[in-house]
């Protein structure tokens, strides 16, 4: 059983559509992290939330923490093909140290 | 350097071989961790290092598997005696240390067991 669960697992949609992808947990998070993946790539940070309800906004992404530090959304508006990647979001456990969980992950594919 | 280099980027092992995989993490970062990594999948954590000390290897899947970082800086994680299914992209990170900062990834070794 994963720790952190996305969905969806799998997105593809086309230019300039909007999408939401969700990370849910049981467990409450100290801080929480999004990162993007290219093929043969390390994960790219992308953000860290740390206060429960915090909003921020990268451009076009829009990331939110959940009042209760146990969820997060990443939101892309008006997607672009340069958006494909492996989206991931992981956390770091309430007295857990600096050790991060991963998600399942959210392939995502922006096609022209 | 300006980012944590892995070596090699492949590597093919026959089964029953032991193989080492490098880590060169971002000069001056504290913590070094060590991920596994299936296709499509997150990253399953491994082993994580603050300096030189060995602080959590909980995610290592057997004794078969051995990482060091006795300097505090370049890292080696070795597998012995591979098995099929130890095949997967081994990535390593580094971080300056503390809850708010990200991670920085290498690009990963990927590993073949044939």
């Amino acid at each position: 059983t994963q720790l952190l669960e996305q969905s969806p697992q799998f997105l593809s949609i086309q230019e300039g559509e909007n999408l939401t992808v969700y990370c849910n947990s049981s467990s409450v998070f100290s801080s929480l992290q999004w990162y993007r993946q290219e093929p043969g790539e390390g994960p790219v940070l992308l953000v860290t939330v740390v206060t429960g309800g915090e909003v921020k906004k990268l451009k076009r992404l829009t990331f939110q923490f959940g009042d209760a530090r146990k969820d997060s959304s990443l939101h892309i508006t008006a997607a672009q093909p340069g958006d494909t990647g492996l989206y991931l979001c992981a956390g770091r456990l309430t007295g857990g140290g600096n050790k991060l969980t991963f998600g399942t992950g959210t392939q995502l594919k922006v096609e022209l | 350097g300006a980012g944590v280099s892995q070596s090699p980027r492949y590597k093919v092992a026959k089964r029953g071989q032991d193989v080492a995989l490098r880590c060169d993490p971002i000069s001056g970062h504290v913590s070094l961790f060590w991920y596994q990594q299936a296709l499509g999948q997150g990253p399953e954590f491994l082993t994580y290092f603050q300096n030189e000390a060995q602080l959590d290897k909980s995610g290592l899947p057997s004794d078969r598997f051995f990482a060091e970082r006795p300097e505090g800086s370049v890292s080696t994680l070795k597998i012995q005696r591979t098995q099929q299914e130890d095949s997967a992209v081994y990535l390593c990170a580094s971080s300056l240390g503390g809850q708010s900062y990200g991670y920085t990834f290498g690009s990963g070794t990927r590993l073949t067991v044939v």
